[in-house]
């Protein structure tokens, strides 16, 4: 059965400064991964996905994420934070069609 | 595109009365439709699968016979609450998937809120 690890269950960082939120995951064969991110109140909204290829994915809001196999590992970063960027991110891996989310990483910006 | 909506979005109860909250893909069909459930400050809980026009599976500990699951078109979910109680209050979350150019991406709606008094 596949799992996600989110070993950061907050992080604090300063407007303009970069972001970088660690997954891990557990899956016997090559994952399909997520990022979404869930705002107050609100559904998920996609990040990015890596399904295969090159392992630095783009994202949408100047988002990015590298899979790294030999670390099971699939970190999302951004260059430089935005108070916008304050919300809960989740790390999702899919197998078998079915997800499976960590529990998630909630990010707080301070001017 | 890839719109999921979620009505209602806000849904307040009595206990033993049901509720329905409707999952639509706006622009897209979507074969299989997935309803999760959120409890504040934790992460989602996959309650069951859809795929249009057959019966719902559900994952282990979920009660199929509370949480009534209908699929009925290729852009419709309805969950069904049956005689609520307070411990079914929570956020509800749908998602969608695309059949055929996007088999393994999901599309999350709002969610609808739940509170059973």
């Amino acid at each position: 059965a596949q799992s996600v690890t989110q070993p950061d269950i907050h992080i604090t960082v300063s407007e303009g400064a970069s972001l970088e939120l660690r997954c891990n995951y557990s899956y016997g064969a090559t994952p399909y991964l997520f990022w979404y991110v869930q705002s107050p109140g609100q559904g998920l909204q996609l990040l990015l996905k890596y399904f295969s290829g090159d392992t630095l994915v783009q994202g949408i809001k100047g988002f990015e994420a590298e899979f790294k196999r030999s670390q099971s590992s699939f970190n999302l970063r951004k260059p430089s934070v935005h108070w916008s960027d304050a919300a809960e991110y989740f790390c999702a891996v899919d197998g078998d069609y079915k997800l499976s989310f960590g529990a998630g990483t909630t990010v707080t910006v301070r001017a | 595109g890839a719109v999921v909506s979620q009505h209602p979005s806000w849904v307040i109860c009595k206990s033993g009365t049901s509720v329905k909250i409707e999952c639509r893909s706006l622009d897209f069909q979507a074969t299989t439709m997935f309803w999760y459930r959120q409890f504040p400050k934790q992460s989602l809980m996959l309650m069951a699968t859809s795929n249009e026009g057959s019966k719902a599976t559900y994952e282990q500990g979920v009660e199929k016979d509370k949480f009534l699951i209908n699929h009925a078109s290729l852009t419709l979910s309805t969950l069904t609450v049956t005689s609520a109680h307070p411990e079914d209050s929570s956020f509800y979350i749908c998602s969608a998937r695309p059949g055929l150019t996007e088999q393994e991406t999901q599309y999350f709606g709002p969610g609808t809120r739940l509170l059973v008094l």
